[in-house]
């Protein structure tokens, strides 16, 4: 059961442009949180923003979640070469399982 | 160094074997996870388990099995009943009982094949 859908599902910037990747989901939600996955290895935690929060920061990231839209975009700042990954949004509903997107696969170009 | 280890990173199984992935955490986390991840998909829940000696189905538990008989442990039987198991298959871990307090710990990952 898929929750999130992330878009677009490819990107490709250039290095030192933002990337800004979206999130929608389809039911309330209690948490939302960002992953990030380098090509054959396992996630890794960026960022939980939790549904009574808007915004949050992590270094270049910065996450928003709407929750009247159902949506969060994370926006990486001043790209660089090792942020090509994919990144997957991750929902929880209420049950005890955390739901993944397909993710988005960023490349940034040197 | 604290984290999650998976054995073998890759592994090739011909039609009709069993075969099991070894998932150990050192992070004193209670509760532990299996995915699958189908190319260019998301994170298929298969496994979980909150708790030594309980564990729960996921979205996709036919044709797998597990075991939760120690804290640090949790491995990953595929059997000859799962119709499609190449995949890359993900073990994590987290702190919470009920992941709605936190994050999800990941290993590196098993790459199974199917010949």
């Amino acid at each position: 059961s898929q929750q999130g859908e992330e878009d677009p599902q490819a990107l490709s910037i250039q290095e030192g442009e933002n990337a800004t990747m979206n999130c929608s989901y389809k039911t309330s939600i209690n948490n939302l949180q960002w992953y990030r996955q380098n090509s054959g290895r396992g996630l890794v935690h960026l960022i939980l923003i939790r549904s009574n929060e808007r915004e949050k920061h992590s270094g270049r990231l910065r996450v928003t979640l709407d929750t009247s839209k159902k949506s969060s975009s994370l926006l990486i700042t001043a790209s660089r070469a090792a942020d090509t990954a994919s990144y997957f949004c991750a929902t929880i509903s209420g049950s005890e399982k955390l739901v993944f997107g397909k993710g988005t696969k960023l490349t940034v170009n040197p | 160094d604290g984290g999650i280890t998976q054995s073998p990173k890759y592994l090739f199984r011909k039609e009709g074997q069993n075969v099991t992935l070894s998932c150990e955490q050192n992070l004193n986390h209670d509760a532990m996870y299996w995915y699958r991840q189908d190319p260019g998909q998301g994170l298929r829940l298969i496994y979980y388990s909150q708790i030594v000696n309980d564990f729960q189905k996921g979205d996709i538990a036919e044709g797998y099995s597990v075991s939760r008989e120690k804290k640090e442990s949790f491995p990953l039987t595929v059997t000859s009943a799962q119709k499609n198991p190449t995949a890359f298959y993900l073990c994590a871990s987290s702190a919470e009982r009920s992941i709605n307090t936190g994050e999800l710990f990941f290993g590196e990952g098993s790459r199974l094949t199917v010949l």
